[in-house]
């Protein structure tokens, strides 16, 4: 089993629809989580981060962690054509260190 | 400010030689990040420093990989007797280190392929 589980997609949503992304883990003992964003052919970029049970909201991006399904999901409302990126789920692991997920491909079709 | 920079962009080197990259961190961070990507993979961790010293190197894959950061600023990932397999985006994170809720901040990458 990987540490951290992502659905490779692509996810294809229309343009001002709800996107929802999710991510599993496997170590209960994770603390920290968080989303990055990456276009094709550029680095990873936060977009959020969550470390209590519940939902976290910034801006069109809702967050939203339950540690007792080990479970972590990224929400995208009113979904923009410049949404579409691979969307990296990463855990805080011992050190800081982040454990990735392969990346979940979303493509907002206009 | 001026974000994490990464030299050089790309770098295509011959099986066998021997390279660095380099990164300069965001400025005041104390926290810096090696990972490597592959295509369609993650970031995968490979060293971390807290000031000058390696932290936690438990990602480096063999000893053909080293990295320094004698000033606690800019750091260097030294690879030697490269190997068609190393090819990969090298990134460079930084961060204010805040224990479990450290934001690490990605640099532009620097591409490596060895042929």
């Amino acid at each position: 089993q990987k540490e951290v589980e992502q659905n490779s997609g692509p996810l294809s949503v229309p343009e001002g629809a709800i996107a929802s992304l999710n991510c599993t883990y496997s170590d209960r003992g994770s603390q920290s989580f968080f989303w990055y964003r990456q276009y094709s052919g550029k680095s990873p970029e936060l977009i959020m981060s969550i470390y209590s049970n519940g939902d976290k909201e910034d801006g069109r991006f809702t967050a939203q962690l339950n540690k007792a399904s080990q479970y972590v999901s990224l929400l995208i409302r009113d979904s923009q054509p410049s949404d579409s990126a691979t969307y990296l789920c990463a855990r805080g692991g011992a050190t800081n260190k982040l454990i990735f997920g392969t990346g979940t491909l979303l493509a907002v079709q206009p | 400010g001026a974000g994490v920079s990464q030299t050089p962009s790309n770098k295509v080197t011959e099986k066998g030689k021997y390279v660095e990259l380099r990164c300069d961190p965001i400025s005041g961070h104390t926290a810096l990040y090696w990972y490597r990507q592959s295509l369609g993979q993650g970031p995968e961790f490979l060293i971390y420093f807290q000031g000058t010293g390696a932290a936690d190197d438990s990602g480096l894959p063999n000893d053909r990989f080293f990295a320094v950061r004698p000033e606690g600023s800019v750091s260097t990932l030294k690879i030697q007797r490269t190997e068609r397999g190393d090819s990969a985006v090298y990134l460079c994170a930084s961060s204010l280190p805040q224990g479990p809720k450290d934001e690490q901040f990605f640099g532009p990458g620097t591409r490596l392929t060895v042929l």
